[in-house]
């Protein structure tokens, strides 16, 4: 069974600091995501990460993924309080498959 | 592009009746739509994934026939939440999927049951 988990659960913490999320998932998967979701929204896509080192990057966002650790990360660089929300990782299922598995949700709240 | 609406966008009803949320992909045809339930502060549960034209595959634990699921066109997939009870009260976002790599997700509906 494919478990998906994020840390940490809450984060809070100032403008202008850099900080990272953690997203480890239990067996082989071929797509890793990131999404975003502001209160009471659905989801935003941010990344999708296919392959052992990929890097993406979108502003102040960086994803990056390792298959052998089974391991990505968001790195949020010079925060600003326009970023606050729930940040959730998600991994497909198996190779090939459609079929998401989420990780808890990263609640971050970037205070001025 | 890869637009998916979602409607009602809240629905407010009372303990027994029945409720019927629909998912439009806009602008592509989705041959595969997600149905995902999310209760407040928690993270995204798959209830079942539609297929257009064949029955809907339920993740375990979701009853199949409290939670109906029609995927009658390339564009639209229902969600039908029969006799529906205040624990059903959740936040339900759908996706549609273009190919294998992308789910474009709906803005969601929020079900408060009374």
């Amino acid at each position: 069974e494919l478990k998906v988990e994020q840390n940490p659960l809450f984060l809070s913490m100032q403008e202008g600091k850099n900080y990272t999320i953690y997203c480890n998932y239990s067996t082989t998967s071929d797509r890793l995501y990131w999404y975003r979701q502001d209160p009471g929204k659905s989801l935003e896509s941010l990344f999708v990460l296919l392959s052992n080192g990929a890097v993406k990057q979108e502003g102040r966002l960086m994803a990056s993924l390792d298959t052998k650790a089974r391991l990505s990360t968001l790195h949020i660089t010079a925060a600003v309080h326009d970023l606050s929300a729930t940040y959730f990782c998600a991994v497909a299922l198996d190779q090939g498959a459609q079929k998401l598995v989420f990780g808890q949700g990263t609640r971050l709240t970037i205070n001025p | 592009g890869a637009v998916v609406s979602q409607h009602p966008s809240w629905v407010i009803c009372k303990s027994g009746t029945s409720v019927k949320i629909e998912c439009r992909s806009l602008d592509f045809q989705a041959t595969t739509m997600f149905w995902y339930r999310q209760f407040p502060k928690q993270s995204l549960m798959l209830m079942a994934t539609s297929n257009e034209g064949s029955k809907a595959t339920y993740e375990q634990g979701v009853e199949k026939d409290k939670f109906l699921i029609n995927h009658a066109s390339l564009t639209l997939s229902t969600l039908t939440v029969t006799s529906a009870h205040p624990e059903d009260s959740s936040f339900y976002i759908c996706s549609a999927s273009q190919g294998r790599r992308w789910q474009f997700f709906g803005p969601g509906t929020r079900l408060t049951v009374l």
